[in-house]
């Protein structure tokens, strides 16, 4: 089946550092990749969308500059948390359409707190 | 924009016994999509089960199903013979267009007791 590969799946980091995160489809090609932050006991919520080759578009409220999306390839989506603060940790997590009828996959996730 | 509710935080259920879990939805669309996710422990995402809104039959896999009421925009998860691997967030989610994003429901929470 469809499998998209997120690393990290833990990271802890101090405050003003930057944190990179990988999404990494190994079967299929992602021309679109969603980003959603999941707060402790709460719903996902999306943050930005990108595409392959193009700019993300990102939720209102969510900020384009400490938020960084890079989708250089069908294959590769990251999120770099620039200057990350404490209110910055939450789980992170990607998806993308798999190519399958109705198909999307979702990576693990990545935890992320920020000290 | 569309909006999903879901009622019940938290729910349990015996073991082997039936349980259902509600989800409403607004929106102004007449076709769209309907998905029940369950988010284990591990955090990864699982499908359960998906409604096309044009398809008036309702969506079944196994020991879930759903029951879908376009009218009243709502979708329920019924889970049938529960068991303990049953145990995780449950999330009603609803995408407007094929390929665009979710738009997840709050969740809730079931505990399948021994």
């Amino acid at each position: 089946g469809a499998v998209v590969s997120q690393h990290p799946s833990r990271v802890i980091c101090k405050s003003g550092t930057s944190v990179k995160i990988e999404c990494r489809s190994l079967d299929f090609q992602a021309t679109t990749m969603f980003w959603y932050r999941q707060f402790p006991k709460q719903s996902l919520m999306l943050m930005a969308t990108s595409n392959e080759g193009s700019k993300a578009t990102y939720e209102q409220g969510v900020e384009k500059d400490k938020f960084l999306i890079n989708h250089a390839s069908l294959t590769l989506s990251t999120l770099t948390v620039t200057s990350a603060h404490p209110e910055d940790s939450s789980f992170y997590i990607c998806s993308a359409r798999d190519g399958r009828i109705y198909g999307y996959t979702f990576g693990s996730g990545t935890r992320l707190t920020v000290v | 924009a569309q909006t999903v509710t879901q009622s019940q935080p938290e729910m349990s259920v015996q073991e082997a016994e039936t349980v259902t879990l509600s989800c409403t939805y607004d929106t102004s669309e007449n076709n769209y999509y309907l998905f029940w996710y369950k988010q284990p422990p591990s955090r990864q995402m699982i499908l359960v089960i998906r409604q096309e809104a044009y398809k008036q039959q309702n969506a079944t896999e196994n020991r879930f199903s759903v029951n879908f009421q376009k009218a009243a925009k709502s979708f329920s998860l019924k889970i049938s013979d529960s068991q303990l691997g049953d145990t995780a967030m449950y999330f009603c989610a609803f995408m407007y267009n094929y390929g665009q994003n979710f738009v997840f429901g709050p969740g809730t929470r079931l505990s399948v007791l021994p």
